[in-house]
């Protein structure tokens, strides 16, 4: 069974810190991996996707990905307000076009 | 990325009736998929919408309890049939993006059923 990880949280971050997510999978052959922040009420929108070992930033956003410990996390600097949320993240199995869910982990911004 | 419009909105239902809920897309998508989502949950596959011909369901799901066009590759339904209270749930409609596999939502559909 393939299976993604994720602390459900709630984690709490004061405003300005940096928020760390983290999340790991099981599916050793897992080629793409993604980040989702889902806000109550609403769809998940993608903010991150990483494909290859190492960092990619993307303005106040970082995805790290370390495929040989099977984890990839997602920072977050100089977090805001707006930025809680349920933080999904989903990995790309090799063997097919599917995406395989986290559970979400609950991020609160405490201003 | 692509525009995905998704109806009804929410809907409150009496149970043992039917809901068909719509995806359309703006572009044409090779893969459409329909996920559930409960509260405080994450998200279940529910099946792929396969252009031209029958829907793969995943486990657990079945085709008489959620029966799902696939007319052309900007459009599909999910009907959810003789719901129960035990559908109520947020359903999610969703479409790969060209030559990746990131995901695209719609706004998703709020069932009650009482």
């Amino acid at each position: 069974q393939k299976e993604v990880e994720q602390n459900s949280g709630p984690l709490s971050v004061p405003e300005g810190a940096i928020a760390s997510l983290n999340c790991t999978y099981s599916d050793r052959g897992s080629q793409s991996f993604f980040w989702y922040r889902q806000y109550s009420g609403k769809s998940p929108e993608l903010i991150m996707f990483i494909y290859s070992n190492g960092d990619k930033e993307d303005g106040r956003f970082t995805a790290q990905l370390n495929k040989a410990s099977q984890y990839v996390s997602l920072l977050i600097r100089d977090s805001q307000p707006s930025d809680s949320a349920t933080y999904l993240c989903a990995v790309g199995l090799a063997s097919n076009y599917q995406l395989i869910w986290g559970a979400g982990t609950k991020l609160i911004i405490k201003p | 990325s692509a525009v995905i419009s998704q109806k009804p909105s929410r809907d409150i239902c009496q149970r043992g009736t039917s809901l068909t809920i719509q995806c359309q897309v703006d572009s044409q998508v090779t893969m459409m998929f329909w996920y559930r989502q409960q509260p405080g949950q994450s998200l279940t596959l529910i099946a792929t919408a396969n252009q031209g011909s029958e829907a793969t369901y995943e486990s657990g799901f079945v085709i008489d309890k959620f029966p799902i066009s696939r007319p052309n590759l900007t459009f599909s339904t999910l009907t959810v049939s003789n719901m129960s209270p035990e559908d109520s749930s947020i359903y999610l409609c969703s479409v790969d993006s060209t030559g990746g596999t990131e995901a695209f939502f719609g706004q998703g559909t709020r069932l009650t059923v009482v």
